[in-house]
């Protein structure tokens, strides 16, 4: 039982490097997201999806960009780190259908660093 | 909108002393769902309860229970008889069933129990 699989946990990146995280889930969960959490601070939704082929956009999108090909990956890519990207990332999913949601799925979040 | 309110950002107690922890939120949708988190200081997201807006019951797991009060838009958590192993970060969220069932979380509030 894997559940949500995040790479890599932890990255140093240079200021204009791009970087892709990659998250798995294997729940046939329909609903994924990515959060970022600064130090000490709450959980920011960054974009999230609800099901293959459609993403969109949460709380904190810019700098970041997302795909859904398949039910079960949502790789978060970054462009051009910045330090203010400096943060760790946290991979979710959840389930719904009709009425019935279930909670979020979290994967162990990688730490990125941006220097 | 949908949103969650947590507006103790940091709390503290002495061990063994009991404590609550607010959540309000805001929904206009029928049917929803509440959760809680926990974020120990390792970092890991642990899921506490789910609770369907349609279940009023409140809800004791040990020295944990959670009070749900549809009339104030609140789902507060109590822990009973805290212990140094609760300190963390707890984190309130909503997804709604009809609207937008993403989960959206507040900001948190950290626990620190003092020995």
């Amino acid at each position: 039982n894997a559940g949500v699989t995040q790479t890599p946990k932890f990255r140093i990146l240079k200021i204009g490097q791009s970087m892709t995280l990659q998250c798995t889930q294997d729940m046939n969960h329909n609903y994924m997201y990515w959060y970022r959490q600064d130090p000490g601070m709450g959980l920011k939704l960054i974009y999230y999806s609800v099901g293959a082929g459609i993403t969109d956009k949460g709380e904190v999108p810019n700098g970041y960009n997302v795909s859904r090909s398949t039910t079960e990956d949502f790789p978060l890519r970054l462009e051009l780190a910045a330090p203010s990207q400096t943060s760790v990332y946290f991979c979710a999913s959840s389930y719904t259908e009709g009425t019935l949601n279930t909670e979020a799925f979290f994967g162990q979040g990688t730490r990125l660093t941006v220097v | 909108a949908q949103k969650v309110t947590q507006a103790q950002t940091e709390i503290s107690v002495v061990e063994k002393e009991d404590v609550t922890l607010d959540c309000v939120y805001e929904t206009r949708d029928t049917t929803y769902y509440l959760f809680w988190y926990k974020q120990p200081p390792s970092g890991e997201l642990v899921f506490l309860i789910r609770r369907n807006s349609f279940d009023e019951q409140n809800e004791i797991s040990g020295r944990y229970s959670w009070n749900f009060q549809k009339s104030t838009s609140s789902f507060n958590f109590t822990i009973t008889a805290s212990q140094v192993v609760d300190s963390a970060v707890y984190f309130c969220a909503l997804s709604e069933a009809y609207r937008d069932d993403k989960i959206i979380f507040g900001k948190g509030t950290r626990l620190h129990i003092l020995p």
